[in-house]
Order: C-alpha cells, then sequence, then structure tokens
C-alpha cells in the first residue's frame, strides 16, 4: 500500500514568487496536515484539512494558504515567498479525526528561497 | 494550550549503552502522546505511542516510553543502542483540536 506521497521533493524559487506544493495521502485517510520544518525550530503546524474543509491553522501569515480535492489530495500554496519559508514542508495524512488516531508522513518537499 | 518540551537538543551515547530522550508536556486534556523518529532526509516515522491504559508503552526498534502523569513526562527509553539508531526523535501532543503539537527534537548520536 502506498504511504504519503509528497512532490516535488526539492523546489527552488525566488524571493517574491509563488510555491506550490502536492500532497496524495494514504487512500481511506481523509485528514491531512501541513507542518513547516525549519533549521532548528522543530515542525510547526500550518494547516489541517479533513473531508474538503479547513479545520485548523497555525500561526502562519495569510501567505501560506491551501485546500484539500475532492480524492483527499491536498496542496499547500506559499505566496510571496520570502527567504526565511527556505524548510521542509511535510504532510501527514490520517483517518477520520480522533485523538489517538496515528499521523502518517511523507518525505516531505525541501523548500528554498533564494 | 498543549506544549511539548524535550530535554536536550543533542544527545550521545556509545553503542550498548542506555538511550533516554526526555519530554514533558503541558496539557489541560488527558493527552494522548506519541514518539517519531526521523532518518536523514526523510519524513516521520511513528515509534509508539500512548493513549490510555498501561503506561508503558512498546513500539517498534526496541524503544519503550512510560506515561508518568504526575511528572507530565513521556521519556523514550531504549536499553541497548544501535548504530542504527542515530536519528532525530521528536515527542508529540494532540490537542483537543486535534492537530498534533511536536517538541523541537532531540539528534541522537551513537558513537562506536
Amino acid at each position: 500500500e502506498a504511504g504519503v506521497t509528497q512532490s516535488p521533493t526539492h523546489l527552488i524559487k525566488t524571493r517574491g514568487q509563488q510555491a506550490t506544493l502536492r500532497c496524495s495521502p494514504i487512500s481511506g485517510h481523509t485528514s491531512v496536515y501541513w507542518y513547516q520544518q525549519a533549521l532548528g525550530l522543530g515542525l510547526q503546524f500550518l494547516l489541517w484539512y479533513d473531508e474538503g474543509e479547513e479545520r485548523n491553522r497555525g500561526n502562519f501569515p495569510p501567505r501560506f494558504s491551501g485546500r484539500q480535492f475532492p480524492n483527499y489530495s491536498s496542496e499547500l500554496n506559499v505566496n510571496a515567498l520570502e527567504l526565511e519559508d527556505s524548510a521542509l514542508y511535510l504532510c501527514a495524512s490520517s483517518l477520520a479525526p480522533g485523538l489517538n488516531t496515528e499521523a502518517f508522513f511523507g518525505q516531505g518537499t525541501r523548500l528554498t528561497v533564494v | 494550550a498543549q506544549s511539548v518540551t524535550q530535554l536536550g537538543s543533542h544527545v550521545s551515547v556509545s553503542e550498548g549503552a542506555l538511550v533516554l530522550l526526555r519530554c514533558n508536556y503541558s496539557s489541560s486534556v488527558p493527552p494522548y502522546l506519541f514518539w517519531y523518529v526521523q532518518y536523514p532526509n526523510q519524513g516521520l516515522q511513528l515509534l509508539l505511542k500512548y493513549t490510555t491504559g498501561a503506561t508503558l508503552v512498546k513500539g517498534i526498534n526496541g524503544f519503550e516510553a512510560e506515561f508518568k502523569k504526575s511528572e507530565t513526562s513521556f521519556h523514550l527509553t531504549k536499553p541497548s543502542a544501535h548504530m542504527s539508531d542515530a536519528a532525530e526523535y521528536f515527542c508529540a501532543v494532540t490537542s483537543g483540536t486535534y492537530k498534533y503539537i511536536f517538541g523541537t527534537g532531540t539528534r541522537l548520536k551513537v558513537l562506536a
């Protein structure tokens, strides 16, 4: 069974551009989470989608946005890129939300802003 | 609000020695706790989780963790370190809004 897949694996953008990151959850999973892992800052929660709706959002500016499609795949968009947006972006998926539901992670997309 | 504190951003142990990675949490509701491992250039893999029931939880690769409510701790241990255990380890707690809150991670180095 395929795990969580993210694309692209690496992305290089110029400051001010837009970046689009994609995530395909495990089959049957309806929840998708996005995290930013910047050097030395651990994993910062970005967004949580479930059944096509945004359920929760972390402390990030509005230029970080996303959506979840009917097939539960998800897209993260980062507008007006800044140098400090350079990080590993991790997507995770889980079954219908529950406090003891394990989240499965993808390999991440490494975004570099130059 | 929930939070997780991992003591020690870097831990070094000799091969065969005890591994102890510390995690303390703060939660206003009964927590569900997780340990994840991240190998270089990879995503996170679940090691073990505590939901309810037995407070000593066994996970993969010989790791275990004990939930101590009185100490608000969920430390990760392994009796004998192996070179392949070198990785970064993250403790996480779920909040009432279902998102996972992670600690800042502990990088484990295993010395030959």
